[in-house]
């Protein structure tokens, strides 16, 4: 079956714009993450979704950030009024099993490079 | 904030050579797996081990979890120049410290491995 799938691959916006960026996770996959990662570093995760509802927004680095799954499926990252210092590669992540469980392997998707100029 | 340190940061081998890789955490773990990246996108998951797991094998790779020192090694034997990557430990945060709400993992900043042909 299909992987996790993540549009557009590439991004480039203007400081100050706003971005929307997509994830598909595997179809069933009812856990859903969000990750973000700088160059030379490890994902750092930004929120986590069990079916409709952001369940973990900790991660959020602030309130230009926000994440929606309305139908449990698809979701989307907006960043408002962008900075040069969200450009980083955006990744997905969905798994099947209840979060946090010790069978919870999360499968990733090919990331959004996002680039901020 | 990253909770693993791998290493080394970087290890550079001939084919056919061992590779052993370390990573070592900080809070009490419900599993840790170990993720590969090529190019900066997206991930590949390669093992998981659970919390009460010693060791696992899985083709060419060999995990250790101790849990006393709160560390890990991925040993990929027999390397080939297509194990050319970013190889990334990742902890999930323990049930009991976290009450079941929180299923985000947490990556160390990666081992870059290159192999020589």
């Amino acid at each position: 079956g299909a992987g996790v799938s993540q549009t557009p691959s590439n991004k480039v916006t203007e400081k100050g714009k706003y971005v929307e960026l997509r994830c598909d996770p595997i179809s069933g996959h009812t856990a859903l993450y969000w990750y973000r990662q700088s160059l030379g570093q490890g994902p750092e995760f930004l929120i986590y979704f069990q079916g409709t509802g952001a369940a973990d927004d900790s991660g959020l680095p602030n309130d230009r950030f926000f994440a929606v799954r309305p139908e449990g499926s698809v979701s989307t990252l907006k960043i408002q009024r962008t900075e040069r210092g969200d450009s980083a590669v955006y990744l997905c992540a969905s798994s099947s099993h209840l979060a946090g469980t010790s069978t919870d392997t999360q499968y990733f998707g090919p990331g959004t490079r996002l680039t901020v100029l | 904030s990253q909770q693993g340190e791998e290493d080394p940061q970087a290890l550079s081998i001939q084919e056919g050579e061992n590779a052993t890789m370390n990573c070592s955490y900080k809070t009490s773990i419900n599993n840790l797996q170990w993720y590969r990246q090529n190019s900066g996108r997206g991930l590949v998951h390669l093992i998981l081990i659970r919390s009460n797991e010693r060791e696992k094998h899985s083709g060419r790779l060999r995990v250790t979890l101790d849990t006393s020192k709160k560390s890990s090694s991925l040993l990929i034997t027999a390397s080939r120049a297509a194990d050319t990557a970013s190889y990334f430990c990742a902890t999930g945060p323990s049930l009991v410290n976290y009450g079941g709400s929180q299923g985000n993992l947490i990556f160390g900043k990666g081992t870059k491995l290159s192999v020589k042909p």
